[in-house]
């Protein structure tokens, strides 16, 4: 079992929809999550972070956690073609040195 | 968020030669710094991990005598190909962490390599 799995896509959704991705980890000791966004050519940049079960929004993009179920999302809401990107889950298993990603989801908003 | 700058952004090299790319911390002290690879329309595959003052520890199947990793400062990482060859031509990205980047990895802008 791979340390973080993301289904690999490409995820389509119409413009102006939710876009929901999902990630799930194997390592319960895991403490933090991140969602990254990489763009065709592109380094990834962070998107959120987020450490406590529940939800935590930032604009359009909500992300969600689990650490039960040992699961994490990230919903985009009013999908827009920009937002047409592989989208990375990260998990931090302690501080600094355990960083793991996920193989990406590739999303495809369509006009 | 902090910021990483990856330099040179895109270099070509002559098969046989060495090229060198740059990853600086900008804004914080990146106590430890990441080397990936990726070829088009694949994964991320991290090649190293390296700690300031100490060696890189790699990743299993990368040659550490090719790809050689030197962090000798809390902002500096470098990653030398050596004798590069056309199948090295790769998207090369640095990432960072440190105390003051809030417990969260930073990307470089990436560098392209290709060798001719």
């Amino acid at each position: 079992q791979k340390e973080v799995e993301q289904n690999s896509g490409p995820l389509s959704v119409p413009e102006g929809a939710i876009a929901s991705l999902n990630c799930t980890y194997s390592d319960r000791v895991s403490q933090s999550f991140f969602w990254y966004r990489q763009y065709s050519g592109k380094s990834p940049e962070l998107i959120m972070s987020i450490y406590s079960n529940g939800d935590k929004e930032d604009g359009r993009f909500t992300a969600q956690l689990n650490k039960a179920s040992q699961y994490v999302s990230l919903l985009i809401r009013d999908s827009q073609p920009s937002d047409s990107a592989t989208y990375l889950c990260a998990v931090n298993k302690a501080y600094g040195q355990n960083f793991v990603f996920g193989p990406g989801t590739r999303l495809s908003v369509l006009p | 968020g902090a910021v990483v700058s990856q330099h040179p952004s895109r270099v070509i090299c002559k098969s046989g030669t060495s090229v060198k790319i740059e990853c600086r911390s900008l804004d914080f002290q990146a106590t430890t710094m990441f080397w990936y690879r990726q070829f088009p329309k694949q994964s991320l595959m991290l090649m190293a991990t390296s700690n300031e003052g100490s060696k890189a520890t790699y990743e299993q199947g990368v040659e550490k005598d090719k790809f050689l990793i030197n962090h000798a400062s809390l902002t500096l990482s470098t990653l030398t190909v050596t004798s590069a060859h056309p199948e090295d031509s790769s998207f090369y990205i640095c990432s960072a962490i440190g105390q003051y980047s809030g417990n969260t990895i930073y990307f470089g802008e990436g560098s392209w390599l290709t060798v001719v």
